[in-house]
């Protein structure tokens, strides 16, 4: 089964302070990915990862940085947290190797920015 | 650009009563369309991939199909435990570029089944 981990269930930061999100995937996948879901708004793409030390912005990548430095471990970084991050922050990977590089999810992560 | 619409956005169920939920999208070519389920407080779970159209694909009370226009999640014989949000994703095909692994996701329908 694959599996995709993520560093925490649930986080409260303050504003202001630089938050990491970590996510490790154990399936040797090539891709990577952060999403935020509020309420609403759906699934959104922050940042994808299709190679170590490469990345790409998705649609919303305003206030994050990633870091890839190994295949199976993904990184969003906060480098300021505001309130406004206060979300879910899932993670998933997939491999080009499948027909149609299916995502497969972590648990996520609730943060709050007081 | 690529988009997914979900309908209804809820379904409210009796145990036993089945039914189906919709994704129209619109892709410039469809590599793949997937449902997930999502619990509250919880990652996507991935349901199904289907390639083209009239694929199916059936996983114990649940068949996904495929047109070229829309997908359709039927729900036989719900049962309380299906409650979740089912959430319907594309991904397009690309010439080249490193764009080929997102997928464009809708809103989802939060299905409630009650006993």
């Amino acid at each position: 089964d694959v599996k995709v981990t993520q560093s925490s269930r649930y986080l409260v930061k303050r504003t202001g302070e630089k938050v990491f999100l970590e996510c490790v995937q154990d399936m040797d996948h090539e891709n990577m990915f952060w999403y935020r879901q509020d309420p609403g708004l759906g699934l959104r793409l922050i940042y994808f990862s299709y190679d170590v030390k490469m990345k790409e912005k998705g649609d919303i990548p305003e206030g994050y940085s990633v870091s890839r430095e190994k295949k199976e471990r993904f990184s969003l970084i906060l480098e300021s947290a505001s309130t406004n991050q206060t979300s879910m922050y899932l993670c998933a990977s997939s491999s080009i190797r499948t027909a149609a590089y299916e995502q497969y999810f972590g648990p996520g992560t609730r943060l709050t920015v007081t | 650009e690529d988009q997914v619409t979900q309908s209804p956005e809820a379904l409210r169920l009796q145990e036993g009563e089945s039914s189906s939920l919709n994704c129209s999208y619109t892709v410039s070519g469809l590599r793949g369309l997937f449902w997930y389920r999502q619990d509250p407080g919880k990652g996507p779970e991935f349901l199904f991939t289907l390639y083209s159209a009239g694929e199916e694909k059936e996983k114990e009370r649940l068949k996904a199909t495929l047109t070229k226009k829309e997908s359709f999640l039927h729900i036989t014989a719900p049962k309380p435990e299906d409650s979740a949000t089912y959430l319907c994703a594309v991904q397009a095909t690309n010439a080249g570029g490193t764009s080929y692994g997102k997928l464009t996701f809708g809103q989802g329908t939060i299905l409630t089944v009650h006993p």
